[in-house]
């Protein structure tokens, strides 16, 4: 079965960076879109980014966009997001979301999340 | 702010239906079909229980539907079970500059 396990999340000052790392088994991940959606404590869901299957193209939500890169090892098959310039407003659960189907992008199988912590 | 507007919360008794509104734009909701809903326990990982506005995958019981009039998203809820007690939060893709938005959620309770 799909399973999807976050990993990488702690505690960090403003400012400073933290790579999370999601590491996918059960399905062909190489051939599959993977999202990161976040949880600020208290607060709704909101998508962070998204990469498509072979990496070709990604997109990043305004909030994020110049300050985080999605990326991918299809052959580890695992899916990072670089976080730099955090700032406490980062501070959230992130889950790492995989594609419904390999062409439509609804989050068909999510993880259970790492949490970021962004504190000085 | 959500990109989405959803109404905080909403409420029913066993047994009877209730819809949950989404409501977005001509340049996401009202300008695609690929409007999701999910499901969200907290304390467990979101599930997808509609896709493409009206479709539910593998397992999801009919009891979920979906339908989309506009730039209006909605989610009905028949036969109310105690385990549907759940934040239910809609998603669309957008031409914007994001490429997926959510709505801000809705605290379900069955009462």
């Amino acid at each position: 079965q799909v399973q999807l396990v976050e990993s990488g999340g702690g505690v960090v000052r403003p400012g400073r960076s933290l790579r999370l790392s999601c590491t996918a088994s059960g399905f062909n991940f190489n051939s599959f879109g993977m999202h990161w959606v976040r949880q600020a404590p208290g607060k709704g869901l909101e998508w962070v980014a998204v990469i498509w299957y072979d990496g070709s193209k990604k997109y990043y939500s305004d909030s994020v966009k110049g300050r985080f890169t999605i990326s991918r090892d299809n052959s580890k098959n695992t899916l990072y997001l670089q976080m730099n310039s955090l700032r406490a407003e980062d501070t959230a659960l992130y889950y790492c979301a995989k594609w419904f189907q390999y062409y439509d992008n609804a989050m068909g199988n999510w993880g259970q999340g790492t949490l970021v912590t962004v504190s000085s | 702010q959500s990109a989405l507007t959803q109404p905080p919360s909403a409420s029913g008794s066993p047994g009877q239906s209730v819809t949950l509104s989404c409501i977005g734009i001509s340049s996401d909701v009202g300008g695609y079909n690929y409007v999701s809903w999910y499901q969200h326990h907290p304390g467990k990982a979101p599930k997808l229980i509609i896709y493409d506005v009206s479709k539910r995958p593998s397992g999801v019981p009919d009891r979920f539907s979906g339908s989309k009039s506009g730039n209006t998203a909605s989610l009905t809820v028949s036969g109310l079970q105690a385990e549907d007690e759940a934040d239910y939060y809609c998603t669309s893709n957008t031409g914007n500059n994001d490429f997926v938005v959510f709505g801000g959620g809705t605290k379900l309770t069955v009462l």
